[in-house]
């Protein structure tokens, strides 16, 4: 079935570690996004991407870099760990036709010691 | 500064008929969004609304009037597998997304 994937699913960090998520669509969709989502706060946007070879800061970009070097991989990376990342991280996609709809990942639970 | 809000949790009855609401306030519209989200899931998609007005889709309408900042989800004949969290989403004039902090739905026999 044609989607989005991502690894790991869960994973335990402890804090100043280094940390890529990984982020696979076969869609073939031109834009892709890496949210975070915590308890009480709405779906917050960290970086994302219109398309492949660019790339742009979302609301809470701070301690996270990604790269798209081609259409279909999206890899965000945590430089050096930190408590405050703990977070269910959620990689989307969207063709950017019709409504533009997303298209989540099943999400990377991510836990910072 | 941009604002979704709607409420936190809500309750309703297997068989029974549920409205959520949400109001926003965002710098430019282009469109509303519901996404369905099951606990330890991931959100999808149900609905859009650029226009005002109500768009049916089988047991679940989204309501739409641009004027009030206002939208709601309609979600009729309830069952079960309806609970989840129900999560409000604007498209500004940027075409950035803002999102709600969802409405947990709990559905009681």
């Amino acid at each position: 079935i044609a989607g989005i994937t991502q690894a790991p699913t869960s994973q335990i960090l402890a804090a100043g570690r280094r940390m890529t998520l990984r982020c696979t669509q076969d869609m073939r969709h031109n834009a892709m996004y890496w949210y975070r989502q915590d308890l009480g706060l709405g779906l917050r946007l960290i970086h994302y991407s219109n398309t492949a070879g660019t790339t742009g800061k979302g609301e809470v970009p701070d301690g996270y870099s990604v790269s798209r070097a081609n259409t279909d991989d999206f890899p965000l990376t945590l430089a050096s760990a930190v408590p405050s990342q703990t977070s269910v991280y959620f990689c989307a996609s969207s063709s950017g036709g019709g409504t533009g709809e997303l298209f989540f990942g099943e999400g990377s639970r991510l836990t910072v010691l | 500064g941009q604002n979704i809000d709607q409420p936190t949790e809500m309750t309703a009855t297997e068989g029974a008929i549920v409205q959520i609401n949400c109001t926003y306030q965002t710098s430019g519209f282009n469109g509303l969004f519901w996404y369905q989200q099951h606990a330890g899931e991931a959100p999808t998609f149900l609905s859009y609304n650029v226009l005002d007005g109500l768009e049916e889709k089988g047991r679940f309408s989204s309501f739409l009037s641009r004027s009030k900042g206002y939208s709601y989800l309609l979600l009729k004949e309830l069952q079960m597998k309806d609970s989840a969290s129900y999560l409000c989403a604007v498209r500004d004039s940027n075409y950035q997304l803002i999102w709600g902090a969802g409405t947990k739905l709990i559905i009681k026999p």
